[in-house]
């Protein structure tokens, strides 16, 4: 079935650093991309999300690349911020109707100051 | 705006008791889901909708069941919990498809079962 890897499982910076996490996915038809912010104990909140058509999308100190070719796509952060800590997931659409989405893993994000 | 309201937030079960966990959503959304988070293995569909009246199965449907009789609310019901039901559960809701617009997420549901 479809599957969304992501790497890595936790990552370490420090204050004003960039932070990078990469996924990759299997389902070819699926053509919406976003990442969600977990804080602890909340529920995952959108902070960015890209769609086929576009291969990179920016929001002030966060981007996401996609390569749609190799299934790959990306989020970068610069300058973090300890606020910055949490955990985050990527996700991608389910099959060409793309009714629902799956999620990868998870990165957790640590930023020390 | 309260967005999406998840009930209750935590619960402990005994094994073959059953209960609801309970969602509603006041920004008229017509798709809603169901997820459940299990440590270090991301969000996994359970069961999701379309609008009132439509629901499907998602990824791990065995052990559940729901039903969406208003636009506003989609519970999930367990009807024999079992210790592989214990996680955290999530309900979401979107206008669309989850894929053409932004999922909102409720608090989560933190559910044990003894």
């Amino acid at each position: 079935g479809e599957n969304v890897e992501q790497h890595p499982s936790t990552l370490s910076v420090q204050e004003g650093d960039s932070a990078v996490i990469k996924c990759t996915y299997s389902d070819s038809a699926s053509n919406y991309f976003p990442w969600y912010k977990q804080e602890l104990g909340k529920g995952p909140q959108l902070i960015i999300d890209i769609r086929s058509n576009v291969g990179e999308k920016k929001d002030q100190r966060i981007a996401v690349t996609l390569n749609k070719t190799a299934k790959h796509f990306s989020l970068h952060i610069t300058e973090t911020q300890p606020e910055d800590s949490a955990v985050y997931f990527c996700a991608a659409s389910k099959g060409q109707a793309g009714t629902a989405l799956i999620f990868g893993k998870g990165t957790t994000l640590s930023v020390s100051s | 705006n309260a967005g999406v309201t998840q009930t209750p937030k935590f619960r402990i079960l005994k094994i073959g008791q059953s209960m609801t966990l309970q969602c509603t959503q006041d920004m008229n959304h017509n798709y809603m889901y169901w997820y459940r988070q299990d440590p270090g293995m991301g969000l996994k569909l359970i069961y999701y909708s379309v609008g009132a009246g439509i629901t499907d199965k998602g990824e791990v449907p065995n052990g559940y069941n729901v039903s969406r009789s208003t636009t506003e609310d989609f519970p999930l019901r367990l009807e024999l919990a079992a210790p592989s039901q214990t996680s955290v559960y999530f309900c979401a809701s979107s206008y669309r498809a989850g894929t053409t617009s932004e999922a909102f997420f409720g608090q989560g549901t933190r559910l044990t079962v003894v």
